[in-house]
């Protein structure tokens, strides 16, 4: 059974500082998700991953595959308040299997 | 659209006390889920459906049952609720692209479950 560690688990920072965020799995990954999941609120997709070392842009953030396609980052540059949430990857096999997130606090 | 509903947002149950959770969705998907989401675990798949009239069981089915009578809808029932099932429900929904499952799951806002 894959298994997605996701580290680190708790990060707070303040508003304007850059950070990165990781997902790795011991097994190769079919493709992987990324979700933002806000208090109160169910995961809502970011970006789907599907090509070896894919990198993919969504205004601050940028996603990456690694070639081996056993992990994946998230950068976010300028963290916003509003960037505050718990960030999810998902591997996506018949099934999307889910780690356990990591929650991302950004201070005014 | 309203999207993927779920009701009710809370619930307190005694130990024993049976409940339904509703979810529905008005995007005319074909595969609904279910998941149950506690600190540090993540989300984890309780049951699924890939389409109306059918059923399965994901990774942690024990002490719950589903039904998907309408496309639209998939219920959750807990028959006799423990207090191990205190947890955050979430129901999702999925599309098909060209009869293949689509990988992106809308979620609905959750259900937060109590027992006592």
């Amino acid at each position: 059974t894959q298994l997605l560690e996701q580290s680190p688990q708790f990060l707070s920072i303040q508003e304007g500082e850059n950070l990165t965020v990781y997902c790795n799995s011991s097994s190769v990954f079919s493709s992987l998700q990324w979700y933002r999941q806000e208090p109160g609120e169910g995961p809502v997709l970011l970006v789907t991953v599907v090509t070896g070392g894919e990198v993919k842009k969504l205004k601050r953030l940028t996603f990456q595959f690694g070639d081996a396609r056993k992990d994946s980052s998230l950068h976010i540059t300028a963290a916003q308040p509003g960037d505050t949430g718990l960030y999810l990857c998902a591997s996506i096999n018949y099934q999307l299997i889910w780690g356990a997130g990591t929650k991302l606090i950004i201070k005014p | 659209n309203a999207g993927v509903t779920q009701t009710p947002k809370f619930r307190v149950l005694k130990t024993g006390q049976s409940m339904t959770l509703l979810c529905a969705q008005d995007m005319n998907h074909e595969y609904m889920y279910w998941y149950r989401q506690d600190p540090g675990m993540g989300l984890r798949l309780i049951h699924y459906s890939v389409g109306e009239g059918t059923t399965a069981k994901g990774e942690v089915p024990d002490g719950y049952n589903v039904s998907r009578l309408k496309k639209q809808n998939f219920l959750l029932g807990l028959e006799s609720a423990a207090p191990s099932q205190t947890s955050v429900y979430f129901c999702a929904s999925s599309y098909e692209i060209s009869g293949e499952w689509s990988y992106e799951q809308y979620f609905g806002p959750g259900t937060r479950l109590t027992v006592t």
